[in-house]
């Protein structure tokens, strides 16, 4: 069965643009959660997707959004980047809500100058 | 609100020996559940071991184990025969079930030595 799967695995944006993260979970698993992970923050969970609907929601400003598709693939979105947003943006896909038996993608590299 | 605190930011271990990870949390909550995931160098974080805060038996999987002090907000890693592949960065994690929120601690580098 193949992994969680994250694109692009790197970015570079420029302050104030926006950018779209891609992530597809193991198959059969309809909860994907969305975790920001730095150096100086260390990993924060952003929000969670279950069934095309967002469950939970970390406390991150609403430049940060998701969504879910049918197919459980998720999106996550960042408008108006930050030099802060800078970061290595990991999903994780589980079978049911929550976050109980979480597997996680190898992540995307987001770099804004 | 909740909070995972790892004091040890690295540590290091001789190949085959015993090391401990800490790991200390705070919370209002009884019942819940904690996690050790270990993220290696340029690989994706998988989960080592988990402890739902109901059981009082520590959890146990192959050569890694905790100790779970519910009193005392402890949830800490033991890696026995530890190997080259146990270098990695280790983190600690709780899950509330009530709120359905994820926290992590700010991770323990390993180190290996050969």
């Amino acid at each position: 069965k193949a992994g969680v799967t994250q694109t692009p695995r790197y970015l570079i944006k420029t302050r104030g643009q926006q950018v779209t993260l891609s992530c597809s979970p193991i198959s059969g698993h309809r909860s994907v959660s969305w975790y920001q992970q730095t150096p100086g923050q260390g990993l924060q969970f952003l929000f969670e997707y279950f069934s095309e609907t967002q469950r939970n929601k970390g406390n991150f400003p609403g430049r940060f959004s998701g969504r879910q598709f049918s197919n459980s693939r998720s999106e996550m979105n960042v408008s108006t980047l930050e030099l802060g947003d800078s970061a290595l943006y990991l999903c994780a896909s589980s079978l049911v809500q929550g976050f109980d038996e979480q597997y996680f993608g190898p992540g995307t590299r987001l770099t804004v100058t | 609100a909740q909070t995972v605190t790892q004091s040890q930011p690295e540590m290091s271990v001789q190949e085959a020996e015993t090391v401990t990870l800490s790991c200390t949390y705070d919370t209002s909550e009884s019942n819940y559940y904690l996690f050790w995931y270990k993220q290696p160098p340029s690989r994706q974080m998988i989960l080592v071991i988990r402890q739902e805060a109901y059981k009082q038996q520590n959890a146990t999987e192959n050569r890694f184990s905790v100790n779970f002090q519910k009193a005392a907000k402890s949830f800490s890693l033991k890696i026995s025969d530890s190997q080259l592949g146990d270098t990695a960065m280790y983190f600690c994690a709780f899950m509330t079930l009530t709120g359905n929120q994820f926290y992590f601690g700010t991770g323990t580098s390993l180190t290996v030595i050969p």
